[in-house]
């Protein structure tokens, strides 16, 4: 059983293109990290949302936890190709457990 | 300011054989984390290290799968009896305490074929 969703599976856009990552589970989580991770390397943290309907913005990112903490959202304006990668959400379940369940991650590809 | 190191980087061996695979983690931190990594797919959490003893262990898929972190610092997550079902990447990281919202530092992983 797979508890966080992520859609779309891939995605190929042009340069200078805007697009949105769903990050989407039945389970309450009290934290949701996004990942970014790059061939033959590990997940590298962009960011850590722990309050439903908190926004947080990375520079052309911009993450959402959803209010009720049982989804979340990665929004890019302008992708470049330098965003190419696979993103990943990851959650923590419950305070008190360090035990993070990954989604199944979105394959992004941005052409120049 | 050396990051997460993994050794080896590739691991090929034969069914049925042990493997050791070897984790060194950024100095000071006293969380450690173990991850397998199929392709196409999301890492798998399978344990949790804070200091020397392993605080979770729910992901470990069966008996075959041990993991030790004697000294509180280098991690060696060991296979026994290997399948070839066990071929994946497989991802350390480590944190500096024990916060959940803290920041994971991953290692670039050790990828094992199992033939």
């Amino acid at each position: 059983t797979q508890l966080l969703e992520q859609s779309p599976q891939f995605l190929s856009i042009q340069e200078g293109e805007n697009l949105t990552v769903y990050c989407n589970s039945s389970s309450v989580f009290s934290s949701l990290q996004w990942y970014r991770q790059e061939p033959g390397e590990g997940p590298v943290l962009l960011v850590t949302v722990v309050t439903g309907g908190e926004v947080k913005k990375l520079k052309r990112l911009t993450f959402q936890f959803g209010d009720a903490r049982k989804d979340s959202s990665l929004h890019i304006t302008a992708a470049q190709p330098g965003d190419t990668g696979l993103y990943l959400c990851a959650g923590r379940l419950q305070s008190g457990t360090y035990k993070y369940i990954f989604g199944t991650g979105t394959r992004l590809k941005v052409l120049a | 300011g050396a990051g997460v190191s993994q050794t080896p980087s590739n691991k090929v061996t034969e069914k049925g054989k042990y493997v050791e695979l070897r984790c060194d983690p950024i100095s000071g931190h006293t969380a450690l984390y173990w991850y397998r990594q199929s392709l196409g797919q999301g890492p798998e959490f399978l344990i949790y290290f804070q200091g020397t003893g392993a605080a979770d262990d729910s992901g470990l898929p069966n008996d075959r799968f041990f993991a030790v972190r004697p000294e509180g610092s280098v991690s060696t997550l060991k296979i026994q009896r290997t399948e070839r079902g066990d071929s994946a990447v497989y991802l350390c990281a480590s944190a500096s305490g024990a916060g959940g919202a803290d920041t994971q530092y991953f290692g670039p992983g050790t990828r094992l074929t199992v033939l």
